[in-house]
């Protein structure tokens, strides 16, 4: 079973324009959340986290919201450039052991981010 | 460069060869990982190390799958008798292993199986 659910699998925005991007989970035990971002033949690049002892984690353009009762996390570009172009992955992991374990991926959501 | 470097970025085999992997992770980072994605999937946990202890391995793991970290640095990941269904990319990931943590890959070994 998919724990880790990216249920849109493609969004196309405008450049300067928000981009909102989703990830819902199944496993109540997950209390560490990250987004990558890749790019054809190359490995995931690290983009943004949050831990579950937060709502909101900011970083320059990208944005992640936690909520925890829904078990929902989004990651807002804002504003959108032509280079976040890629396909982002959710991912999340439950910190049992005072280190990141395992990390349970959604499948992908490929972002395009037209001029 | 002081990223997670894989080797080689490519590799195509015929069924039934066996393969290895290298991977060097960041310098102070403990914890080593190993994932597989096949296409439209995201990736796949296959195992961990903790320094050169293997502490986790997935149900993905067949017995032709072997992970090694022998000093607490590299790692390899061979497969032996190599089938088709073999075919992906293999991702490296390290971390520090302490805290809130991150994991930081690298570029991957795509391999093709014949």
């Amino acid at each position: 079973d998919q724990q880790v659910k990216q249920n849109s699998p493609s969004l196309s925005v405008q450049e300067g324009r928000i981009s909102i991007l989703n990830c819902d989970y199944t496993n109540s035990m997950f209390d560490y959340f990250l987004w990558y971002k890749k790019y054809p033949a190359e490995g995931p690049t690290f983009l943004i986290s949050i831990s579950s002892i937060k709502d909101k984690n900011e970083d320059g353009r990208f944005t992640v919201f936690l909520n925890k009762s829904a078990k929902h996390l989004s990651l807002h570009i804002v504003p959108s450039q032509p280079g976040d172009s890629a396909v982002y992955f959710c991912a999340a992991s439950a910190d049992t052991q005072g280190g990141s374990e395992k990390l349970v991926f959604g499948k992908g959501m490929k972002l395009t981010v037209n001029p | 460069d002081t990223g997670v470097s894989q080797n080689p970025r490519h590799k195509i085999t015929k069924r039934g060869q066996n393969v290895t992997f290298r991977c060097d992770p960041i310098s102070e980072h403990n914890r080593l990982y190993w994932y597989r994605q096949t296409l439209g999937q995201g990736p796949e946990f296959l195992t961990y190390f903790q320094n050169e202890a293997q502490l986790e391995k997935s149900r993905l793991l067949s017995d032709r799958f072997s992970a090694e970290r022998p000093k607490g640095s590299f790692s390899t990941l061979e497969i032996q008798r190599t089938e088709q269904g073999d075919s992906a990319m293999y991702l490296c990931a390290s971390s520090q292993g302490s805290g809130t943590d991150t994991q930081y890959f690298g570029p991957g070994t795509r391999l093709t199986v014949l």
